[in-house]
């Protein structure tokens, strides 16, 4: 059975530093999805990794991939109020069709 | 706004109503997804619909039954569900089977009393 564990599950951090997220899964994927999550609203599409080594940047969020690692990175630079959510990562997998497996998710709460 | 349109937004049910909930996408996506997902959990998925053919039910009870009736609408036929069916209940489509992102729906907040 295919398991996504993300680490930290929680994350309080200030405004203006840097941290990442880590998301290990269990079985071979080279597709990786990065989803984020507002209170009481649905998910948004943030990053889609699909060959090992992918980076992907978009403001102030970076992802990547390590196929061979089966890990993937979610990196904040300079953080913002703004960015406080619940960040999900998902992996694909083939079980008669395809499927998203998600991880436990990351509270992230910046503060001011 | 999102792409993929549910409704309703809120649902308020008895154990021994039966409602429904629809989802609607018209961006040609041809594999949709629902998800049930539980206050600060991940969604877990329910059911995939791939060329509108059930292709996966992930052991869900059949108190909830999924329908498919053309490319662009899904729907959960709910009947008999218990307080402990009371979640978020979110619909995702996507191209097809392969790279793209699952677009996911608002979702139908539900309510068993």
């Amino acid at each position: 059975e295919l398991k996504v564990e993300q680490n930290p599950l929680f994350l309080s951090m200030q405004e203006g530093k840097n941290y990442t997220i880590y998301c290990n899964y269990s079985t071979t994927s080279d597709r990786l999805y990065w989803y984020r999550q507002d209170p009481g609203k649905s998910l948004e599409s943030l990053f889609v990794l699909l060959s090992n080594g992918a980076v992907k940047q978009e403001g102030r969020l970076m992802a990547s991939l390590d196929t061979k690692a089966r890990l993937s990175t979610l990196h904040i630079t300079a953080a913002v109020h703004d960015l406080s959510a619940t960040y999900f990562c998902a992996v694909d997998v083939h079980q008669g069709a395809q499927k998203l497996v998600f991880g436990q998710g990351t509270r992230l709460t910046i503060n001011p | 706004d999102t792409e993929v349109t549910q409704t309703p937004k809120h649902l308020v049910m008895g154990m021994t109503n039966k409602k429904s909930l629809k989802c609607e996408q018209h961006m040609g996506h041809r594999a949709m997804y629902w998800y049930k997902q539980k206050a600060k959990k991940p969604p877990e998925l329910m059911f995939v619909y791939s060329y509108e053919k059930l292709s996966i039910n992930e052991s869900v009870p059949s108190r909830f039954s999924p329908e498919c009736p053309n490319s662009s609408l899904l729907n959960l036929h709910l009947h008999a569900l218990q307080p402990e069916d009371s979640a978020l209940y979110l619909c995702a489509s996507r191209l097809r089977q392969g790279d793209q992102p699952q677009h996911f729906g608002d979702g139908t907040r539900l309510s068993i009393l």
